[in-house]
């Protein structure tokens, strides 16, 4: 089945470092989404990237597709405490019903003020 | 933006009892809802996807006849643990769809089996 796998686990930074985290797929997807969850909290949709080689930007964070579409990126530059979390990536096979998503295993990062 | 409730947030039950937790979508319609459970410092596992109306769909592992699903409105998804046990201890996280492609969260469901 599909494998979605996600680097690194664990990333600790000082307040304004930058971070990425990085998201590989056994299969080509057909779009990938990024969720952020707090401690404690739950998921929480960033946003969805879908065409080959696709960059968005919000704000500080950037996401990129690969062009294959089986890997994929976030990056956060100038990361500040607000930031932690656990960054997910999720992607959607081409052809899976529902909308269904097979998740990476997450990104923890911490932020030392 | 969509919001998803849970209830209940946490439950300890006993061992051999049933507990069940209700995922609700608030202001939007969810055709399909889904449910996770997510280990301690692991990700979302996909458990199964269910659409208004019908079965839901299980995830290879997942037994349908411990885990019983029903999605009987468009707002509304059940999820029954029957004949809990210890190693059912998780958290369970709901999610809801209503068309697009974002999925909302719920709160999640801290499940205890003593």
């Amino acid at each position: 089945g599909q494998q979605v796998m996600q680097i690194p686990q664990y990333q600790h930074v000082q307040e304004g470092e930058d971070f990425t985290t990085y998201c590989n797929s056994s299969t080509t997807l057909s779009n990938i989404q990024w969720y952020k969850q707090r401690p404690g909290g739950h998921p929480v949709f960033l946003i969805q990237l879908v065409k080959s080689g696709e960059v968005k930007k919000q704000k500080r964070l950037t996401f990129q597709f690969g062009e294959a579409k089986k890997n994929s990126s976030l990056h956060i530059t100038a990361t500040q405490t607000t930031d932690v979390g656990t960054y997910f990536c999720a992607g959607r096979a081409p052809g899976a019903g529902s909308y269904q998503l097979t998740f990476g295993k997450g990104t923890k990062l911490s932020v030392i003020p | 933006g969509a919001v998803v409730s849970q209830h209940p947030s946490r439950v300890i039950c006993k061992s051999g009892t049933s507990v069940k937790i209700e995922c609700r979508s608030l202001d939007f319609q969810a055709t399909t809802m889904f449910w996770y459970r997510q280990f301690p410092k692991q990700s979302l596992m996909l458990m199964a996807t269910s659409n208004e109306g019908s079965k839901a769909t299980y995830e290879q592992g997942v037994e349908k006849d411990k885990f019983l699903i029903n999605h009987a409105s468009l707002t509304l998804s059940t999820l029954t643990v029957t004949s809990a046990h210890p190693e059912d201890s998780s958290f369970y996280i709901c999610s809801a769809s209503g068309g697009s492609y974002e999925q909302y969260f719920g709160p999640g469901t801290r499940l205890t089996v003593t």
